[in-house]
């Protein structure tokens, strides 16, 4: 089976850097994703990794350690608009689908 | 340009009504599709995916059921809704990219609220 846990909600302010962990236990690795979702809308794809490491892309940052089943997800330089839910998905072992973890709610203040 | 649609946007249904929701996409041939649901408060749950038509996999057993009748076309249905039926309901197809990576894009979403 899977099994992937984050924190339920974080919150932090207007430029600082955040880091939201992600654990996961699947049967079988296929690749880690991260999705941001605004309040009533569909999540949009932030990172994908396969390999260990890091990967940057702007502000965000995504990490993953196969051999610890972990992974997070770097925020810097935060503004308001970074307020959103951030959801933790990895592959099912048959490499069909994305299965996701609850998502961290994270709050960012002035 | 590659793209998926879903509607609608928003849905109020009495109990024990039917339903029918639709995704379609264009730009692509045989693609991965998916339904997930998101309930108030609770994660993104795996609905049905499909790999090809008239391929459906079920990953939660409910009253909720779903069909592929043209390549780009997924719909998820139900002969009578349930009040835990109510949710955002959401669909998305796998993206085939370079190297084997690909990424999952996600549809507007149907918000059903079951009365």
């Amino acid at each position: 089976g899977q099994n992937i846990d984050q924190p339920t909600e974080m919150t932090a302010t207007e430029g600082a850097i955040v880091q939201i962990n992600c654990t996961y236990q699947t049967s079988g690795f296929n690749g880690l994703f991260w999705y941001q979702q605004h309040a009533g809308e569909a999540p949009t794809f932030l990172s994908y990794n396969v390999l260990d490491g890091l990967e940057e892309k702007g502000r965000f940052s995504s990490f993953l350690s196969r051999s610890k089943g972990y992974s997070y997800l770097l925020l810097k330089e935060l503004q308001m608009k970074d307020s959103a839910s951030y959801l933790c998905a990895a592959v099912n072992q048959a490499g069909t689908a994305l299965i996701f973890g609850k998502g961290t709610t994270l709050s960012v203040s002035s | 340009s590659q793209t998926i649609h879903q509607w609608p946007a928003t849905l109020v249904q009495p109990v024990g009504s039917p339903l029918s929701l639709e995704c379609t996409v264009e730009g692509t041939s045989n693609p991965n599709l998916y339904w997930y649901r998101q309930a108030a408060g609770r994660g993104l749950q795996l609905l049905f995916y499909s790999v090809g038509i008239g391929q459906i996999s079920s990953e939660v057993p409910q009253n909720l059921s779903a069909s592929r009748p043209q390549d780009r076309q997924f719909i998820l249905s139900s002969k009578k809704l349930l009040l835990s039926d109510s949710g955002f309901y959401l669909c998305a197809w796998r993206v085939e990219g370079v190297l084997l990576v690909y990424g999952y894009t996600f549809g507007s979403g149907t918000r059903l609220t079951v009365v």
